[in-house]
Order: C-alpha cells, then sequence, then structure tokens
C-alpha cells in the first residue's frame, strides 16, 4: 500500500519567517494531494490540495509544489503569522483512499 | 448548517463495555470514512463505506463494526474495549469524483479506563 513519510515533525519559525514542510509518498498511482491544518482540539481542514497533472499551486501566503518523478510533494507558507501554529498533514490519494503522513507540528513565535 | 457531524463528542467507560458512535453529513456526499487519530497524532484510516457499501477495511479488530443505514450515516460500533482503542476517532465524507476532498467531523475523544 501507499506510504507517506513528512519531515519534519516539528518547526519553530519566528512570526513573519518561512516556514516549508516536505513529504514523499512511495506509490506512482498516487493523484491527489492534499494538506490539512488541525489546531489543538479541532478537526484536520483541508488548506489546499494538488493534483498530479499540476506542479505547483498557490494560494495567498500558502503554495505546495509537487515532484512526480521524485514523488515528493512540499507546503511552502510565507510572512508565517502566529495563527499558523497548528499540526499539519500531508496525504496522497488513490480513489477513495487518503494515506497521511506523520504530521508536522508549526510553532510560530511573536 | 451543512457539516459532518459526531456524537458524542467525549466518551469515558471501562474496559470491556460496548459503545457506539454516530456520524452524520448533510453535504450529500457518497463516501464516509471513519479514521483514528492516536497519542502521537497519526491519523489512519479505519473504514470507507460508498452509498452504504464497504470499500474499505484496513488492519482493524473485528470488534470494530461500522453501520451504514443510509448514505449520509456511518456508525462505528466497538465491542469489549480495550485501553488501547483510546483515542480520537474522526468520521470524514467525501464526494465520488477523481480527486476527492475528504470534509472531517469534529471528533469523537474515547478514554478507555
Amino acid at each position: 500500500g501507499e506510504n507517506v513519510e513528512q519531515h519534519p515533525s516539528t518547526l519553530s519559525v519566528q512570526e513573519g519567517d518561512s516556514a516549508v514542510i516536505k513529504c514523499t509518498y512511495s506509490d506512482s498511482a498516487s493523484n491527489y494531494f492534499p494538506w490539512y491544518k488541525q489546531e489543538l482540539g479541532k478537526r484536520p481542514q483541508l488548506i489546499i490540495d494538488i493534483r498530479s497533472n499540476v506542479g505547483e499551486k498557490k494560494d495567498q501566503r500558502i503554495a505546495v509544489t509537487l515532484n512526480k518523478t521524485a514523488k515528493h510533494f512540499s507546503l511552502h507558507i510565507t510572512e508565517t503569522q502566529p495563527e499558523d501554529s497548528a499540526v499539519y498533514f500531508c496525504a496522497a490519494s488513490i480513489g477513495n483512499m487518503l494515506t497521511f503522513g506523520g504530521g508536522t507540528r508549526l510553532m510560530v513565535k511573536p | 448548517d451543512t457539516a459532518v457531524s459526531q456524537t458524542p463528542k467525549y466518551l469515558v467507560t471501562q474496559m470491556g463495555n460496548d459503545k457506539s458512535i454516530k456520524c452524520e453529513q448533510n453535504l450529500g456526499h457518497d463516501t464516509m470514512y471513519w479514521y483514528k487519530q492516536d497519542s502521537k497524532k497519526f491519523l489512519k484510516i479505519m473504514f470507507s463505506y460508498n452509498n452504504k457499501e464497504l470499500i474499505i477495511n484496513e488492519t482493524v479488530p473485528n470488534r470494530f463494526s461500522p453501520k451504514s443505514p443510509d448514505k449520509a450515516h456511518l456508525n462505528l460500533h466497538i465491542n469489549s474495549l480495550e485501553l488501547g482503542d483510546s483515542a480520537v476517532y474522526f468520521c470524514a465524507s467525501s464526494p465520488q469524483r477523481a480527486y476527492n476532498e475528504q470534509f472531517f467531523g469534529p471528533g469523537t475523544r474515547l478514554t478507555v479506563l
């Protein structure tokens, strides 16, 4: 089955700096790569996603890149703010099956 | 309010008991899921139903039995609860299409004493 590795497991940045989270996946058949943000005690919520036929996607301060050949994808957050502090999950999907990475706890220090 | 809802939000019970968690979605989605999130925050799929039919059944003890009375509901029944079942259980739903954004419920925190 699919295996998704996510790094780093924790990331601490100063407010205003950029944050980058990286994921790799194992199954070349995966075709959809969402990113979820989970605040403490809350549900995971989709923040951005990318399909396998696209290399990059941007939405305001967040962007995702996908390298299908290398089977890795990344989340970039620019101008980080304290409210960006949360756990971020990457995932890879084949059909209805979403496999999540282990999560990255992002802490943005004011 | 369109959403995925779960009840109860918190569930504290003794080892050996049987309990159920209910999930409902009013998004008109065809597919529903149960995920388990352990204390290390790892999210793992347990089951998936599409139009009341089981399509994903990961390696889960058969003490866990999902039931889907209709495509808007997916309940999770757990028999003979064990300490290791303590976790947060999330229900989710998605439309039936090639790229399935999944919408999560608020979660049920199960504590087995």
